[in-house]
Order: structure tokens, then sequence, then C-alpha cells
């Protein structure tokens, strides 16, 4: 159980240009979402978190309106890259938390973004 | 401020034990994790200790002192698959999950 599934698994796009990715929990409802950027050799950095229905809560230093974050449903969030540039291709990883007592959080697979 | 620290790289040979040590400074404490992430994969988790004392999963051990904010991993009978990095991460008062960078471990023959 506990399965958390990302689209797509990696994706080139063309600099200024949008790109969208998918996160789903698949066999559980999710009542928070994360987002995470990782470049190389380096920890992951926390997005923005994200409750169904609400809006996101974005970390310091990170743009809201670059990264755009929708938490429809208890399944389902996306993260929208807007005017990518060179500099935004990273590892992005998304994980999935259904709350209860042990706060931990499920990871999807991660999507990995190249912006050329 | 919060801090997570872990060594950054540690090398161990095939069949050994390894420890990996965690410390935290963090406002409040609801639980510490650790998690494995192979290179250019997504973190999966290994252990979850809210009370002191060691939870033994297989050959992956967890160890937590609360006073002494401390945490360590143990791994056994290594094996060439664990070779990975292996994150701390501790849920502060807030229930927010601060991460450790992250220890780089090398198994070599």
């Amino acid at each position: 159980g506990a399965v958390v599934s990302q689209h797509p698994s990696w994706v080139i796009c063309k600099s200024g240009t949008s790109v969208k990715i998918e996160c789903r929990s698949l066999d559980f409802q999710a009542t928070t979402m994360f987002w995470y950027r990782q470049f190389p050799k380096q920890s992951l950095m926390l997005m923005a978190t994200s409750n169904e229905g609400s809006k996101a809560t974005y970390e310091q230093g990170v743009e809201k309106d670059k990264f755009l974050i929708n938490h429809a449903s208890l399944t389902l969030s996306t993260l929208t890259v807007t005017s990518a540039h060179p500099e935004d291709s990273s590892f992005y990883i998304c994980s999935a938390s259904g709350g209860g007592d042990y706060y931990e959080q499920y990871f999807g697979p991660g999507t990995r973004l190249t912006v050329t | 401020g919060q801090n997570i620290d872990q060594p950054t790289e540690m090398t161990a040979t095939e069949g050994a034990i390894v420890q990996i040590n965690c410390t935290y400074q963090t406002s409040g404490f609801n639980g510490l994790f650790w998690y494995q992430q192979h290179a250019g994969e997504a973190p999966t988790f290994l252990s979850y200790n809210v009370l002191d004392g060691l939870e033994e999963k297989g050959r992956f051990s967890s160890f937590l002192s609360r006073s002494k904010g401390y945490s360590y991993l143990l791994l056994k009978e290594l094996q060439m698959k664990d070779s990975a990095s292996y994150l701390c991460a501790v849920i502060d008062s807030n229930y927010q999950l601060i991460w450790g960078a992250g220890t780089k471990l090398i198994i070599k023959p």
C-alpha cells in the first residue's frame, strides 16, 4: 500500500515553455502533498506544501508565480513550472501524507526536468 | 534555527557493519525518520523512531535518544546494493519535516 506515482518520469522542454508534473496517491487519500527539488549531489529541498482544496504554502525563496501548485483532490496534485529556464533543470519529487499518527511521507519516483 | 547534522560520506566493506549518526536541534520533536535514496531515485522509508531506544528491522536498526538529540542507523551484513544516501529527518513541533543533507554510503568489495 501507500503508492505514489508521478508523471512524467522525465521531460525535456525548451526555455520559456511551461511543464506540468502530476503526482497521484494511488491507494490512499493524501491530505497533504509536498513538492521537493533536488539538484545533483544535494539533499532534498522542500518547495511547497499543499493541502487538498486550499492554496499551497511555499518555502522562502520559492516563487509561487513560477511554480504553480494545484491540489484539487485527495489523490492528485500538480506542479507547473512556468516559463522554464535552464536553471530550473532538476529532479522534482512529490510526496504524500495521509496524516494519522505516523506523519510518514510516501515519495513518488520523481521527475527529471531538463530545460534546453 | 533548526539543524540536522550527518556525516557527508562514509565508506564500509561488504559484509561489515556501519553506523550512521544523526544529531538534531529542532523546535520540538515529534519523531525521526531514516530514508534511503539511491542515485537518481526518490527516497524510500526505512524507519521511524519517536521513543528512546533501538528499533530493529532485519539488517537495519535505528536508535534514538531524545535527551541527547541523537539517532543512528545501523546497517549489518552490508551488501553492495546498500550503497546509497541515507537521509535523517525530524518532525518538529509544527509537524514540519526537517531534512538532513544525507550521508553518502560507499560499499567496497
